[in-house]
């Protein structure tokens, strides 16, 4: 069955460290990978998907295949960076692509 | 402004009261979901809709009914809520042009606690 794992509940590092949140997933095909991001009283909202290789907020995120990981990278957080991030995974057809999220990694940046 | 909005936003019930909780978006999406989180689970989708009377179960849609007669309304229904559906909803669209990268737009949440 499809999954995604989020192994980190928390993540907590001090303002200028590097970030990175963990992503593995299962699945046999090519999927289509997300990651989402909800501040704090603010809804979930997209930061970055995997087809558009785009750098969002200082963040990145690559899929790595072999590894079935899609790990989000940030080489200096930032305060505003704390925030719930998810990782999610679609697949199949288009009218039918729903999305399947990890648990969901807490980042707390220090100042 | 685009967007997706939910009614109400914080709900408090008792066991067994029907409830329904609206979701409206405005950008002539196709495809519209349910979801519930809950600590430590993530989000989990709950029925999804592709389009107008096209409805299907998620993962975890017991307790749970919905209906699709219009293309911007995706109400989410409890029929007779428990305790375990005490959750944090999130309703989400996301139009249908063929490519599954086009992102979802989630709703602010509805907090259900049923008592």
């Amino acid at each position: 069955a499809q999954r995604v794992t989020q192994p980190e509940k928390l993540l907590s590092v001090f303002k200028g460290a590097p970030v990175e949140l963990k992503c593995n997933y299962s699945y046999s095909g090519s999927p289509e990978l997300f990651w989402y991001v909800q501040y704090s009283r603010q809804r979930l909202q997209l930061l970055l998907r995997h087809i558009s290789r785009e750098s969002i907020k200082g963040f990145t995120a690559d899929l790595n295949k072999g590894e079935t990981s899609f790990h989000l990278k940030k080489p200096f957080a930032q305060e505003e960076d704390s925030a719930m991030y998810y990782c999610a995974l679609t697949f199949g057809s288009s009218n039918t692509g729903k999305l399947i999220f990890g648990q969901g990694t807490t980042l707390q940046v220090k100042p | 402004e685009a967007q997706v909005t939910q009614n109400p936003r914080y709900l408090i019930t008792v066991t067994g009261k029907k409830l329904t909780v609206t979701c409206s978006q405005n950008m002539n999406h196709e495809y519209m979901s349910w979801y519930r989180q809950d600590p430590g689970l993530g989000l989990r989708q709950i029925y999804y809709s592709m389009n107008v009377e096209v409805t299907d179960k998620g993962d975890v849609p017991e307790g749970y009914k919905v209906s699709r007669k219009e293309k911007r309304n995706f109400p989410l229904i409890l029929e007779s809520p428990s305790p375990n559906q005490t959750s944090l909803y999130f309703c989400a669209s996301r139009p249908d042009r063929g490519l599954l990268s086009y992102e979802q737009y989630f709703g602010p949440g509805t907090r259900l606690t049923v008592t």
